[in-house]
Parts: C-alpha cells; structure tokens; sequence
C-alpha cells in the first residue's frame, strides 16, 4: 500500500464547475498537507499548505483536511480552462516529501 | 536570479552509461532535495543536501549519489543507467527550518534512458 492515494483520473469538466480533488494517506505523523499544480513540462507549483485538520481557502481554491480520517482534499470553484494541469497533493515529514500520483484535470471552455 | 534552475534541460543516455544532472538553487536557499518523477507517477524523493551534506535519502540505490557546494548548487548523478531510470528529475529547493510554503522547484531534466 502506498503512503498518499490519489485517483489518477483524468477528469474533464466544463468551464464553472466545481471541481473536487481528493486524497487519502496511511502515516498519522505526516506534518504539512499541501496541494501542487504542475503543467505539461514544468514542476510542480505550490497551491495551498495547511498543518492542522480544516479548511484553507485562496481565491477560488479551498484545501480541507480531516486528520482523524486521513484525507485531504483540494476544491477549485468556477473552474476555468487555465486551471486544465495535473494536480499532485503531498505530505511532509521531517526532510521528505510524499507524493500522490497526480489527478490530471482538463476544464473544457 | 530567482528561481530554480536545471540543466540540461533533455537528455538521452545509453543503459550502463553514467549522467550527471545540474540544478542552481533560489537565491537565499541552503538546501536542496532531489525527486524522481516517472511518467504518470508523482515525484519520488531521492535525498536531500544541508551544508554540502547529505541529510535525508528515499528508497533509491547507491548509484544515485549527489554533491552539493558551497555556493548551495547541486549535482545528482547516476551511475549504471538503467531503462527505469528513464524519467523527470526535478530539484527543489528551500532554505533549513522553512515550512511547507518554503520549497520551490525546478523545471526538471527530462531523462530518457535507451
């Protein structure tokens, strides 16, 4: 069993939608929950951080955490074609980075 | 310059052959961490370098090595290529004690082993 799940998807949704983006992990010591962006040929770019269970909210962007079920999840509103990449949730504990596979989304116009 | 740089940006190598990649940290920055990302997959950390030491390593064999000096850059190197090496390399980095928001990638170097 890997650390951090992810759904591969790809997922296609029209323009405005709501997108939803989730992932779950196995290591209750993991400290940070983050949400990357990564487009076709570039690195990953940070979208949201958060350490504690709750919701974070940027723009139209909202990262929720619940700790006691282990699962994260990224929520994108009124969703636009620029937001068409590939959307990798990761854990942080002490120097190391884990990584989900990666949702690719496409947010069709 | 801000920012992470790799290079090169593309290569192909030959199995058995070595390759050294290259990554020029943000300014500010002391360390440096360097991940694996096979196609479809998400990045898979290899290991970490603090003052030119390495503090942190993943699951990945000893014909990974890297170098870091004093001006923070980076090397990794792999010696005895192997077709599942064949993926991107990316480099981040970020300066000691920093939280989550802290860590800034690079572009990568797209490896292609034949």
């Amino acid at each position: 069993q890997k650390e951090v799940e992810q759904d591969p998807g790809p997922l296609s949704v029209p323009e405005g939608a709501i997108v939803s983006l989730n992932c779950t992990y196995s290591n209750s010591a993991f400290q940070y929950f983050m949400w990357y962006r990564q487009y076709s040929r570039k690195g990953p770019e940070l979208l949201m951080y958060t350490y504690s269970s709750g919701n974070k909210e940027d723009g139209r962007f909202t990262a929720q955490v619940d700790k006691s079920s282990k699962y994260i999840s990224l929520f994108i509103r009124d969703s636009q074609p620029s937001d068409s990449a590939t959307y990798l949730c990761a854990m942080r504990m002490d120097n190391q980075f884990y990584f989900g596979t990666g949702t690719s989304l496409t947010v069709i116009p | 310059e801000t920012g992470v740089t790799q290079s090169p940006t593309h290569l192909i190598k030959t199995r058995g052959q070595q390759v050294t990649l290259r990554c020029s940290s943000q300014s500010g920055h002391n360390t440096v961490s360097w991940y694996q990302q096979a196609l479809g997959q998400g990045p898979q950390f290899i290991f970490q370098y603090y003052r030119e030491e390495e503090n942190g390593r993943g699951n990945f064999p000893p014909r990974f090595s890297g170098l870091q000096f004093p001006n923070y850059s980076s090397e990794l190197n792999v010696n005895a290529l192997e077709l599942d090496d064949s993926a991107l390399y990316l480099c981040a980095s970020s300066s000691a004690g920093t939280g989550a928001s802290g860590y800034t990638f690079g572009s990568g170097t797209r490896l292609t082993v034949v």
